[in-house]
């Protein structure tokens, strides 16, 4: 399909271990985000890319969440050393600008467990 | 507080129902505005872009009051298939495309 791509949907994780979240963008979008959505909230931005650089990473809860997008299109959010309040949806998003008015279009997301 | 507050409802409504959702933001620099719907376990999908002077698309009124720094959404003859989260987003002030979402209002449309 043409649209946005995560993987794993699914991921259960021991706390303590690592974890890493794929995203493939729609092609030729150039501005990608990854969100944060708890339970019964709604989603939190955690950081953007334009391109290959990450021009926002504001919404990283800790130096323990790393994001890296290296050619401008796939990105990983990875986790290290997970916490159990780190369960959540991580939900990415492209757009073909990163314009305020162009829309975002979001993945179906991974849903990450900790236990 | 939230930069976006809404009301989280549950609001239950008979199917051809009226229903109106509020929320207001915090950051008087956001720039643009919107309304995403999400199913249940889904990701969220735009409904509709919020312009100052209101819009329309179908049975879907938006409206946007910048003086006080409040958005609505009028759903008109509610269907079962209207029944999910609506979620009130602005963008941040960086101008990035950044969206700051409320909690989300739950419609739960009855027969």
């Amino acid at each position: 399909g043409a649209g946005v791509s995560q993987s794993p949907r699914y991921k259960v994780a021991k706390r303590g271990q690592d974890v890493a979240l794929r995203c493939d963008p729609i092609s030729g979008h150039v501005s990608l985000f990854w969100y944060q959505q708890a339970l019964g909230q709604g989603p939190e931005f955690l950081t953007y890319f334009q391109n290959e650089a990450q021009l926002d990473k504001s919404g990283l809860p800790s130096d323990r969440f790393f994001a890296e997008r290296p050619e401008g299109s796939v990105s990983t959010l990875k986790i290290q050393r997970t916490q159990q309040e780190d369960s959540a949806v991580y939900l990415c998003a492209s757009s073909l600008d990163g314009r305020s008015n162009q829309p975002q279009h979001f993945g179906d997301g991974t849903r990450l467990s900790i236990l | 507080r939230k930069e976006v507050e809404q009301d989280p409802g549950p609001f239950n409504v008979p199917e051809g129902a009226t229903v109106a959702f509020n929320c207001t933001y915090s950051n008087s620099a956001s720039q643009s505005f919107f309304w995403y719907r999400q199913d249940c376990r889904k990701e969220p999908k735009l409904l509709m872009s919020v312009y100052s002077s209101g819009n329309e698309d179908g049975r879907f009124t938006a409206q946007l009051n910048r003086a006080s720094q409040y958005i609505s959404l009028l759903i008109r003859d509610s269907k079962l298939s209207d029944s999910a989260t609506y979620l009130c987003v602005v963008t941040g002030q960086s101008n990035t495309g950044k969206l700051i979402f409320g909690q989300g209002t739950t419609l739960q449309v009855k027969p």
